[in-house]
């Protein structure tokens, strides 16, 4: 099985911060990457596909970049809804998988 | 709007079997496969696997592919999981989702399923 590995598993940051979050692949999965946002007792909100394509409804400040094995998710003017744990998840390769997530809280 | 509903929570005895709906609305049932997703309480989403409607065909994660059945039903356009001989293992959220190839882009609200004694 590809091992999705994210880093940092969780991070504190203030409003209007710029996060970066990033993911490995165990192996080389060209762009065939994910993006997903979850908050307590919510259904995950898909936000990014094939690694930098933004899901319609999802906020600009959101953006994906990254190709074969390394990928990075970055929210620009952290707003205090994006309050959350992220997930990449790859899904080149069956089974599909995905990164152990990586929480945002409030410094 | 794309909207799709799950059936509600469930308690089961350990080796039993539980059933998951998911009812789409808001697109061609058969264009988009459905999407199964877990995640139990305090960890991170499990993918289970993917069900095209249009002929059935699935892609079961081998973890449970002896446990597990993925059906559609285009006459009511519900899909369906089932996952048999439950342990406490099994006691997650449970997540349907709409396939856009194999990205999930919209997703049901959960079925909490939990296994105890």
């Amino acid at each position: 099985d590809i091992q999705m590995t994210q880093s940092p598993s969780s991070l504190s940051a203030s409003v209007g911060d710029r996060v970066t979050i990033t993911c490995r692949a165990s192996q080389g999965i060209s762009s065939w990457l994910a993006w997903y946002q979850v908050k307590p007792q919510k259904a995950p909100k898909s936000l990014i596909y094939a690694a930098s394509n933004l899901q319609s409804g999802v906020p600009s400040r959101f953006s994906g970049s990254g190709s074969g094995t390394d990928f990075t998710l970055t929210i620009s003017n952290l707003q205090p809804e994006d309050f959350a744990t992220y997930y990449c998840q790859q899904y080149d390769t069956y089974p599909l998988t995905f990164g152990g997530g990586t929480k945002v809280d409030i410094k | 709007q794309v909207q799709l509903v799950q059936s509600g929570a469930e308690v089961k005895k350990p080796g039993a079997s539980v059933i998951v709906s998911c009812k789409a609305s808001g697109y061609t049932f058969t264009h988009n496969g459905i999407i199964w997703v877990r995640q139990a309480p305090g960890q991170g989403l499990e993918w289970l696997g993917w069900i095209s409607p249009l002929n059935g065909d699935t892609i079961i994660a081998q973890k449970f592919q002896l446990r597990a059945t993925m059906t559609t039903d285009t006459s009511t356009d519900t899909a369906y999981m089932e996952l048999r001989r439950l342990t406490s293992d099994d006691t997650a959220v449970y997540y349907c989702a709409r396939g856009r190839g194999l990205f999930p882009d919209y997703w049901g609200q959960g079925t909490l399923i939990t296994v105890s004694s």
